[in-house]
């Protein structure tokens, strides 16, 4: 298996639920990302975490929760999330966490729907 | 703000070249230039990237102004296969500036 693989693809719950969502690369990158699409606007992005560590936390509320327990794994953990945090949630990768001459390779997203 | 401009949407018949536009007047003296795209239901997929100079690879061309303030996606022969939605974007360190993008429709 090669590349970047998210699960679930869809979530559905409630405001009051908690769950988490999984993201993994087989690419051997040492950094990962998290970022949000809504419909009609730009990639926000979440978190970035580089070689484990949190690197930057873009003004996320705190009912959104990541964490990085290895290079290859990263998950983020939901909680009282609120019916505008429905959105794609976009996983992505890179070789070198501190060069933007490194592309990054994304997963194909975890469709979240807030009931 | 959005450190990129894109048109909305733009059209290209099938087997023809296509030139996406990108202004970045913005851009700082180490940015890179990345370009992705994404189709429905699927993550972005990167298409290429460069910082001063005209770059090549086996799906598309990008054309970089000699000041850098613009750049163009060059898509040799469009297929319907390259009906998605272009991402023109400012790489600073680590973190990617995307704006709304492009949408290419492809017409048989």
């Amino acid at each position: 298996e090669t590349g970047v693989t998210q699960t679930p693809r869809h979530l559905v719950m409630g405001m009051t639920n908690k769950k988490s969502l999984k993201c993994e690369q087989h690419l051997g990158h040492n950094a990962m990302y998290w970022y949000k699409q809504s419909a009609k606007k730009p990639l926000e992005l979440m978190f970035v975490y580089n070689f484990k560590e949190q690197t930057e936390n873009n003004s996320v509320p705190s009912r959104f929760s990541p964490e990085c327990p290895n290079s290859s794994h990263l998950f983020l953990h939901l909680h009282t999330l609120q019916p505008e945090d429905s959105a794609l949630y976009l996983c992505a990768s890179s070789q070198d966490p501190s060069s933007s001459n490194q592309p990054q390779h994304f997963g194909d997203g975890t469709r979240l729907s807030i009931l | 703000d959005a450190k990129t401009t894109q048109p909305n949407s733009m059209e290209s018949n099938e087997e023809e070249p296509v030139h996406l536009p990108c202004n970045h007047s913005t851009i700082s003296g180490t940015d890179y230039i990345h370009w992705y795209r994404q189709l429905p239901s699927q993550g972005p997929e990167y298409v290429i990237h460069g910082l001063t100079s005209n770059v090549n690879n086996r799906m598309a061309s990008l054309a970089i102004a000699e000041d850098r303030k613009s750049s163009t996606l060059i898509l040799h022969r469009a297929t319907l296969r390259d009906a998605a939605v272009y991402y023109c974007i400012l790489a600073t360190g680590n973190q990617f500036y995307f704006g709304t993008g492009t949408s290419l429709t492809v017409i048989p």
